[in-house]
């Protein structure tokens, strides 16, 4: 069965700095792998994802993610983050050809500084 | 696009009893789940349907029941509410065997005195 780690339940940045969130997940074979943000008392909205092909994908509001199998990781980044950028974000990994399971982390809470 | 709406919105239930959450879809998906999400425990898995006629539970089914009406339908039902249940519940769903990410509703929120 998957799961999926985030080891940050609290990241603050200033605004304008970089950001990487932290993603493992467990998984005997390449999973899917998706990135969701929360903003407060909504629901969730996907980021990006990835299940084949380049390691590198990009998603929407300037996110990326990098797929490193070696390492059963999945990180994301932002080069500058924006005051809006604020939220909570998850990490959900699937089984390709499986359940259809779709488990989720128990998520990174982004507080940005002024 | 309607996507994935829930009902209620919002719920107040006394201990012991029942209500049913209702979802329905609208993209043709194959795949539907529902989420109960805590303070600190991110989204947890209740139960999950992975086409119509079929049920499996997830990581937290226990007090809950779920009917996969139809392609579009996934109810899920507390027959005995406790104020363990208090939570926000959604809905998703997605396509089947398909690399393509979940679609979420905007959640009930539920309390259980």
């Amino acid at each position: 069965a998957q799961s999926v780690t985030q080891p940050d339940i609290h990241i603050t940045v200033s605004e304008g700095a970089s950001l990487e969130l932290r993603c493992n997940y467990s998984y005997g074979a390449t999973p899917y792998l998706f990135w969701y943000v929360q903003s407060p008392g909504q629901g969730l909205q996907l980021l990006l994802k990835y299940f084949s092909g380049d390691t590198l994908v990009q998603g929407i509001k300037g996110f990326e993610a990098e797929f490193k199998r070696s390492q059963s990781s999945f990180n994301l980044r932002k080069p500058s983050v924006h005051w809006s950028d604020a939220a909570e974000y998850f990490c959900a990994v699937g089984a390709p050809g499986g359940s259809e399971k779709l488990v989720f982390g128990k998520g990174t809470k982004l507080t940005v500084n002024p | 696009n309607a996507g994935v709406t829930q009902t209620p919105k919002f719920q107040v239930l006394k201990t012991g009893q029942s209500m049913t959450l209702q979802c329905a879809q609208d993209m043709n998906h194959n795949s539907m789940y529902w989420y109960r999400q805590d303070p600190g425990m991110g989204l947890r898995l209740i139960y999950y349907s992975a086409s119509e006629g079929t049920t499996d539970k997830g990581e937290v089914p226990n007090g809950y029941n779920v009917s996969r009406l139809n392609k579009r339908e996934f109810s899920l039902r507390l027959e005995s509410a406790a104020p363990s249940q208090t939570s926000v519940y959604f809905c998703a769903s997605r396509e089947r065997f398909a690399g393509e990410g979940a679609f979420f509703g905007q959640g009930t929120r539920l309390t259980v005195v």
